[in-house]
């Protein structure tokens, strides 16, 4: 079975600050990864995956995340907070086989103070 | 283009009554999914549609839950009874295919609350 561990149930951070939310994978096949974002009383939305193509993989709004098979981690990053990434982030795994279904962390409030 | 649509946005009812939520995918998205989110957690799929038939189920109660995708566009995901442990967000969302490398496209989900 796959699962995701997301580290710390919130994270707060300043404006302008390095963000870093922890995302630690199980997985008996190689996976696909994803995080995702979600803003109160929203929808999820993608903000990058990785597929097995490069290990650095970014996406929408400067985030950043990087597979490392050793550590079985795939950690978001952004060099810069602002205001508006306020919000849960969820790491997810899928197999790259079969159904391909969506198993998600318990998610990373990420609060941004002025 | 037109997102994923949900309706009701919120829904209060009182345990033992029963409660429809419906779903509109994206224009020529085939694979439909419905997602669970109790607060405090992730999403944890309900059910998985490849047009208009089922590919997973495996997590939904079947003995209250069910789900139809009839002509395999729009979908209803139906609780009848509900039960208090029911409250939660239900998430609708839609790829063009099944799979990892097509990314899910979500609506803003029905909120229930169990009285």
């Amino acid at each position: 079975a796959q699962s995701v561990t997301q580290l710390g149930s919130h994270v707060s951070v300043s404006e302008g600050a390095l963000v870093l939310l922890r995302c630690n994978y199980s997985s008996s096949v190689p996976p696909y990864l994803f995080w995702y974002v979600q803003y109160p009383n929203q929808g999820l939305q993608l903000l990058l995956k990785y597929t097995s193509a490069a290990t650095l993989v970014k996406g929408i709004n400067g985030f950043e995340a990087e597979f490392k098979k050793s550590e079985t981690s795939f950690h978001l990053t952004k060099p810069s907070a602002h205001m508006s990434d306020a919000a849960e982030y969820f790491c997810a795994v899928s197999q790259n086989t079969g159904f391909q279904k969506l198993v998600f962390g318990t998610g990373t409030r990420l609060l941004v103070s002025p | 283009e037109a997102g994923v649509a949900q309706s009701p946005r919120y829904k209060i009812i009182e345990k033992r009554q029963s409660v429809a939520f419906w779903c509109n995918p994206i224009s020529g998205h085939a694979t439909l999914y419905w997602y669970q989110q109790i607060l405090g957690q992730g999403p944890k799929l309900l059910i998985q549609f490849q047009n208009n038939g089922v590919v997973d189920d495996s997590q939904l109660p079947k003995d209250r839950f069910s789900a139809e995708r009839l002509k395999g566009v729009d979908s209803t995901l139906k609780i009848q009874p509900a039960k208090l442990e029911d409250s939660a967000v239900y998430l609708c969302a839609s790829s063009l295919e099944p799979g990892g490398l097509q990314p899910q496209h979500f609506g803003d989900g029905t909120r229930l609350s169990i009285l």
